[in-house]
């Protein structure tokens, strides 16, 4: 069965400080894919990245940047240099196959709160 | 060009009593997603729609329903509300390809009183 845990339920940092969320997945599916989305106050969910099962190479956008390791079906976002700006809870996704389409299996979410 | 839109914003309803919620999908888009998030729940997925007909639906009793119309807006419906009922119900939308992303509106903050 398709499942995403975020043990972190809530982190709280002060502005400028690095801060890792972390997310473990367990999936049957050979060929899959994991997304992060952003959900701050106004409860839009914001896509952040998208990322398959054959590409392991970390990637870096600005601030953040993800750490995907298949060994130990993870796939965890690093945000460097916080900003009070990045206060939101942040959900791992992973879809499962449903016919010949997908639909997202999130995980619980992780508060992040970054203090000035 | 305007993204997923949701009405009304919030909602107040008293138990016993009918909650109807919309979604406008971005144009272009097929495929329509209902979650519902709860306190302390996560994001459950609800209901999925594509050209016009249910796709899948989550583990949710039958009070919970919806449709899609030809112009691919959708519509969710609760019936005979609960307490529990209460919580952001958020649609989403997508051109119904397999790992897209999806695109999320605000949502509804339905409270049952």
């Amino acid at each position: 069965a398709q499942k995403v845990t975020q043990a972190q339920t809530e982190i709280s940092v002060v502005e400028k400080e690095d801060v890792t969320l972390d997310c473990v997945y367990e999936t049957r599916d050979t060929t899959y894919y994991l997304f992060w989305y952003k959900q701050p106050p106004s409860g839009e969910l914001v896509f952040l990245i998208r990322r398959n099962s054959f590409d392991e190479q970390n990637e870096i956008s600005g601030r953040y940047s993800w750490n995907f390791q298949k060994s130990t079906s993870s796939f965890n976002f690093t945000i460097t240099a916080s900003q009070v700006v990045d206060s939101a809870v942040y959900f791992c996704a992973l879809p499962f196959l449903t016919g010949a389409n997908s639909k997202l299996t999130f995980g619980k979410g992780i508060t992040l709160s970054v203090r000035p | 060009e305007a993204g997923v839109t949701q009405s009304p914003t919030h909602l107040i309803k008293t138990r016993g009593q009918q909650a109807t919620l919309r979604c406008s999908p971005i144009s272009g888009h097929t495929s329509v997603y209902w979650y519902q998030q709860a306190l302390g729940l996560g994001l459950q997925f609800l209901l999925w729609y594509d050209e016009g007909e249910e796709r899948n639906r989550g583990n949710f009793p039958p009070r919970f329903s919806g449709r899609q119309f030809p112009n691919y807006s959708s519509e969710l419906n609760v019936n005979a509300l609960e307490l529990e009922d209460s919580a952001l119900y958020l649609c989403a939308s997508s051109q119904g390809l397999k790992y897209e992303k999806l695109f999320f509106g605000s949502g509804t903050q339905l409270s049952v009183l």
